[in-house]
């Protein structure tokens, strides 16, 4: 059973555009919520994350924002670039085992020149 | 820094037969964790290390898998008899101790058992 569900499973955005993915868990225990960057042949690689006690943290192009309530985040790449086409993990953990990461399905990202 | 490094990339074998994968991570990092990703998934997690010591493993590790990390610096991750549902990217990870939560990835061993 997927303790994390992401969507959608694929996006198309033109350059400059904004990317938006979602992320929606059940488990209140998780605390700790990374989002990671994966290309083809490559390991997953750690974009921006984020705790519970903030609702939206900014890290360059790239945004968290994140509804306790409801249970969901979400990932915007702002102004997106081709470079950023690549598949993108949402994940989450709990405090006394944050490497223990359940991650989404994952987000196809494909930015049009 | 030169990254977490898997060794090797892409291992082909025959059911039945053993394999055997490295993962060397980063120098001074404390903590080591073997993930699976299977094609259009998220990676899953398998086990972790804190130095040399195996603290968790999930139910996906069946008695056929093994992992080790013998001086708590470069681990090796076994499966026994493989089967064709093993194919898949084994991922290795690794962090500092707890405080900072940043998990370097290597860039994996993909498996096909035939």
């Amino acid at each position: 059973q997927q303790q994390v569900k992401q969507s959608p499973q694929s996006l198309i955005v033109q350059k400059g555009g904004i990317s938006i993915i979602n992320c929606a868990y059940e488990n209140t225990a998780f605390d700790y919520f990374p989002w990671y960057q994966q290309f083809p042949g490559k390991g997953p690689a750690l974009l921006i994350a984020i705790r519970p006690d903030v609702s939206e943290k900014k890290e360059g192009r790239f945004t968290i924002s994140f509804n306790k309530s409801a249970k969901q985040f979400s990932l915007h790449i702002m102004d997106s670039q081709p470079g950023d086409s690549a598949t993108y993990f949402c994940a989450a953990s709990m405090q006394n085992s944050w490497g223990k990461l359940q991650f989404g399905a994952g987000t196809q990202v494909v930015v049009t020149p | 820094d030169t990254g977490v490094s898997q060794d090797p990339r892409h291992k082909i074998t025959k059911r039945g037969q053993n394999v055997t994968f490295r993962c060397d991570p980063i120098s001074e990092h404390n903590r080591l964790y073997w993930y699976r990703q299977t094609l259009g998934q998220g990676p899953e997690f398998l086990t972790y290390f804190q130095n040399e010591a195996q603290l968790e493993k999930s139910r996906l590790l069946s008695d056929r898998f093994s992992a080790e990390r013998p001086k708590g610096s470069f681990s090796t991750l076994e499966i026994q008899r493989t089967e064709q549902g093993d194919s898949a990217m084994y991922l290795c990870a690794s962090s500092r101790t707890s405080g900072d939560e940043k998990l370097f990835f290597g860039s994996g061993t993909q498996l096909s058992v035939l």
